[in-house]
């Protein structure tokens, strides 16, 4: 069955830098887009990042543009989320989720990233 | 501040039918697919409609979507005591170059 497992949340500093990761497995992970998606404490859902299977293609939210970057290691079956100069606004638990077409199959559990002095 | 606009809530009786719409544009929903989520309190959000009216393997036939213009909607037939949870609407929007989440619906079983 297809498993998702984030780490790497935390609490860190303002203007500090944390990565997140997502182990998969369950399928071939190579073969699929992948995306994260963070949700702030008591709020909806906000896209981030999306990459594609091969990890040569990258979108990203304006909200994390220029800050965030999503990469992957297929040897690994691992996407990451690499996060600097954070905000106190990025508070939030994130989640990575797998890309079929236009939506988001299955999602793992989230990792809280707390960002705060 | 998302682009797809939903009702804050919902409520209704055990056994009843509530909708749950999903308002966009032409950049969004007009042009693309709108799918959607269920998350159950304290959960990860899951999968429950994609491609405007297809139910993935597993989610029951009470569940249903529909797309018309530059809305969508969800209907839930026969409520449970199980369906109380946020329930969002997801497309892509040409304008921003990315996905969109609906701002979400919280479904309340009387």
């Amino acid at each position: 069955q297809v498993q998702l497992v984030e780490s790497g949340g935390g609490v860190v500093q303002p203007g500090r830098s944390l990565r997140l990761s997502c182990a998969a497995s369950g399928f071939t992970f190579s073969n699929y887009g992948m995306h994260w998606v963070r949700q702030a404490p008591g709020k909806g859902l906000e896209w981030v990042a999306v990459i594609s299977y091969d990890g040569h293609i990258q979108y990203y939210a304006d909200s994390v543009k220029g800050r965030f970057t999503i990469s992957r290691d297929n040897s690994k079956n691992t996407l990451y989320l690499q996060m600097n100069s954070l905000r106190p606004e990025d508070t939030a638990v994130f989640y990575c989720a797998r890309a079929d077409g236009w939506y988001m199959d299955y999602w793992g559990q989230g990792t809280l990233v707390t960002v705060s002095s | 501040q998302s682009v797809l606009t939903q009702p804050p809530s919902v409520s209704g009786a055990p056994g009843q039918r509530v909708t749950i719409s999903c308002t966009g544009s032409s950049s969004n929903i007009g042009a693309y697919d709108v799918h959607w989520y269920r998350q159950l309190p304290g959960t990860a959000p899951k999968l429950l409609i994609y491609g405007n009216s297809n139910r993935p393997s597993g989610v029951p036939d009470r569940f249903s979507g529909s797309k018309s213009g530059t809305s969508a909607s969800l209907a839930i037939t026969g409520l449970q005591a199980e369906d109380e949870a946020d329930y969002y609407c997801q497309s892509y929007d040409s304008s921003l170059s990315g996905y969109v989440f609906g701002t979400g619906t919280k479904v309340t079983v009387l």
